[in-house]
C-alpha cells in the first residue's frame, strides 16, 4: 500500500455538520500537508504540520498529528457547499525531500 | 501568494502530435519544479522533479524519452509529451516550491492540462 492514505474514500454530510478526514503513511517526515483540489483544478495548499507540532488550526480546520502512529486528520468545522472537493495529505521524506500523495477523500457538502 | 501559472488548460490533438505544456512561477523563483499526472478519481503520481540548469530526475517507470523535461530559467519548466498516443490522455499538474527552508514550504500548484489524444 502506499504513503499517504486517505480514509474515508468518500464522505457525503449536511452543510453545517463537521467531516472529518483521515491519512496515514508509512515513512519518516519532516512535516505532513493537507491539500484540497476542486473538480478539473490544481491543488490549493491548505495547512502544513511539522513532525514536531501535534496540532494546528487555520479558520474552520484543525488538522493534527500523531507521529507515534504515523496518521493524521483532517477536521473540517461547520461545512459548506463550496467545501465540496477531493482533499489530499502529502508527506515530505526526509530523506529524498519528494511530497506523496494519498488517493485523497472526496467530500460532497449537501446543502 | 505564491502563484504558479500552468499553459494550455486544454489541449486535444491528433496521435502522433507532440504537446508542451508550460509552468511558470509568477512572484517567487523555483529552483526545482514538479510534474505530476493524475488520472480520474486518483492521486497524483509523480513524474519527475525538474531542477533548474541541470537534468530533470524521473520517477521509476516514467520514460524520459516520451516526457522531455526542461527547466531552462527559474520560473520556468517545460513538460513535452513526444509523439503522443491515446494512452498519454490524462491530467497533468506543475507545481514549485519557494526555495527558502524547502522541504517545510508547501507547493504551489498550477491549474493542471487535460491533455486528449485522438
Amino acid at each position: 500500500s502506499q504513503q499517504g492514505e486517505e480514509d474515508p474514500q468518500a464522505l457525503s454530510i449536511q452543510e453545517g455538520e463537521n467531516a472529518t478526514m483521515n491519512c496515514s503513511y508509512k515513512t519518516s517526515i519532516n512535516n505532513l500537508q493537507w491539500y484540497r483540489q476542486n473538480s478539473g483544478r490544481g491543488l490549493v495548499h491548505l495547512i502544513l504540520i511539522r513532525s514536531n507540532e501535534r496540532e494546528k488550526h487555520s479558520g474552520r480546520l484543525r488538522v493534527t498529528l500523531d507521529t507515534s502512529k504515523k496518521s493524521s486528520s483532517l477536521l473540517i468545522t461547520a461545512s459548506r457547499a463550496a467545501d465540496t472537493a477531493s482533499y489530499f495529505c502529502a508527506t515530505v521524506d526526509t530523506n529524498a525531500g519528494k511530497s506523496t500523495f494519498g488517493d485523497g477523500t472526496t467530500l460532497t457538502v449537501k446543502p | 501568494g505564491a502563484v504558479v501559472s500552468q499553459h494550455p488548460s486544454r489541449v486535444i490533438c491528433k496521435s502522433g502530435t507532440s504537446v508542451k505544456i508550460e509552468c511558470r512561477s509568477l512572484d517567487f523563483q523555483a529552483t526545482t519544479m514538479f510534474w505530476y499526472r493524475q488520472f480520474p478519481k486518483k492521486s497524483l503520481m509523480l513524474m519527475a522533479t525538474s531542477n533548474e540548469g541541470s537534468k530533470a530526475t524521473y520517477e521509476q517507470g516514467v520514460e524520459k524519452d516520451k516526457f522531455l523535461i526542461n527547466h531552462a530559467s527559474l520560473t520556468l519548466s517545460t513538460l513535452t509529451v513526444t509523439s503522443a498516443h491515446p494512452e498519454d490522455s490524462s491530467f497533468y499538474i506543475c507545481s514549485a516550491r519557494e526555495p527558502r527552508g524547502v522541504s517545510n514550504q508547501p507547493q504551489h500548484f498550477g491549474d493542471g492540462t487535460r491533455l486528449s489524444i485522438l
